[in-house]
């Protein structure tokens, strides 16, 4: 079974402009979340989507959006870009939302703004 | 505030000696617990989780973890460093509503 898919898995924008990361889920998993990792925050989750709609979120501006299609599949959109959104950004599929289901991370996009 | 404090930055064993990462929490009640490893330029993996279950977790590649409620710990421990163990090792607990919640992580370094 394929594992969880990030792309691009490196990325460099411009401060002021806008991104679009997108996560493919484990087949048959729906529930998708995404994580924000940098050496000074640490990892911060960011929010969660299931079924199409956002299921949690964390304490991000509003320039931090996501969706997730009818096949699970997610995207994160960054809006306005500032030179501390650069970081590592995961996603990790689950079968179901809630506690009990394991999460199953990708292998992350590395965004720099620059 | 529900958290996960990591004691050691950076840990540094010899292959063959035994690893431990310490790992103490912040809660109210028995929390879900979890350790996951970050090999560099990969994604998280999941070692082993607690779930109030047993209080002595037993993961993947020779690792386990024990649950300690009265010291608010959850150390994990290997018996045998390999090299291949050289990672970030993240301790993570679940709050109310599902959240992942991640403690600072420990780099895990293994001399030869």
């Amino acid at each position: 079974k394929a594992g969880v898919t990030q792309t691009p898995r490196y990325l460099i924008k411009t401060r002021g402009q806008q991104v679009t990361l997108s996560c493919s889920p484990i087949s048959g998993h729906r529930s998708v979340s995404w994580y924000q990792q940098t050496p000074g925050q640490g990892l911060q989750f960011l929010f969660e989507y299931f079924s199409e709609t956002q299921r949690n979120k964390g304490n991000f501006p509003g320039r931090f959006s996501g969706r997730q299609f009818s096949n699970s599949r997610s995207e994160m959109n960054v809006s306005t870009l500032e030179l501390g959104d650069s970081a590592l950004y995961l996603c990790a599929s689950s079968l179901d939302s809630g506690g009990y289901y394991e999460q199953y991370f990708g292998p992350g996009t590395r965004l720099t703004v620059t | 505030a529900q958290s996960v404090t990591q004691l050691d930055s950076h840990v540094s064993v010899s292959e063959g000696t035994p690893v431990l990462l310490r790992c103490n929490y912040s809660s109210s009640y028995s929390p879900s617990l979890f350790w996951y490893v970050q090999h560099p330029n990969k994604g998280l993996q999941l070692l082993l989780k607690y779930t109030s279950a047993a209080t002595l977790v037993k993961g993947i590649n020779g690792f386990e973890a024990e649950f300690k409620k009265s010291e608010t710990s959850f150390h994990l421990t290997k018996p045998s460093a390999h090299m291949s163990d050289a990672a970030e090792y993240f301790c993570v607990r679940m709050d109310s509503s599902y959240k992942l919640i991640f403690g600072s992580g420990t780099r895990l370094l293994v001399r030869p």
